[in-house]
């Protein structure tokens, strides 16, 4: 079956210090890649894709996330964290007919 | 302003009663699709259309139905809703299968 894991229910982390929220997948084919992140009573906002080309891709706000093939892979990194990245950060899968796959989401906690 | 509209955004009903939730987009967008929102499951696809007169099932279709008969709009329709139908719903669309998706800010939909 289908699936995309985001192994941390929630991840800390220090205003200034770098942050990596972890995806890893299991679609057949070259599905496409995104982040979203979800603000409280909001829906979700795009962060960054990858769709082919360099495994590190940068994206809104200061986001990049690193593709590993070998791995399935798509890590979010960040190099510094701010408070208001605070929120709930979901790892989503594509393959080439649309259908969409999710995690379960990550939330993320930055301390002042 | 480009966006993605659903109503209602809140709606308390009771076990059989029919119920539809409009969505529309101004963008112009081939791609639209609608997703459940439930906490430890991250959103799932219930359907999909990647353009008029054609849908298709995502990962948890039963008990909604879609159309499309019009390019900007894709309503979801639950015609004997019940509690575990109780739940956040997103709908989303997107100009090509490898671009991102323009979320609504969700309908939050409660089956007593």
């Amino acid at each position: 079956a289908q699936s995309v894991a985001q192994p941390e229910d929630q991840v800390n982390v220090a205003e200034g210090n770098p942050l990596t929220v972890k995806c890893t997948y299991s679609v057949s084919g070259n599905p496409y890649l995104f982040w979203y992140v979800q603000y409280p009573n909001r829906g979700l906002q795009f962060l960054l894709k990858y769709i082919t080309g360099d495994n590190l891709v940068k994206g809104s706000y200061g986001f990049e996330a690193e593709f590993n093939k070998s791995q399935t892979s798509f890590h979010l990194k960040k190099p510094s964290a701010l408070v208001s990245d605070s929120a709930l950060y979901f790892c989503a899968v594509r393959d080439r007919g649309f259908k969409t796959i999710f995690g379960a989401g990550t939330r993320l906690f930055v301390k002042a | 302003e480009a966006q993605v509209t659903q109503n209602p955004r809140y709606l308390i009903t009771v076990t059989g009663k029919k119920l539809t939730v409009t969505c529309s987009q101004n963008m112009n967008h081939e791609y639209m699709s609608w997703y459940r929102q439930d906490p430890g499951l991250g959103l799932r696809q219930i359907y999909y259309s990647m353009n008029v007169e054609v849908t298709d099932k995502g990962d948890v279709p039963e008990g909604y139905k879609v159309s499309r008969k019009e390019k900007r709009n894709f309503p979801l329709i639950l015609e004997s809703p019940s509690p575990n139908q109780t739940s956040l719903y997103f709908c989303a669309s997107s100009l090509e299968g490898n671009q991102p998706q323009h979320f609504g800010d969700g309908t939050r939909l409660s089956i007593l």
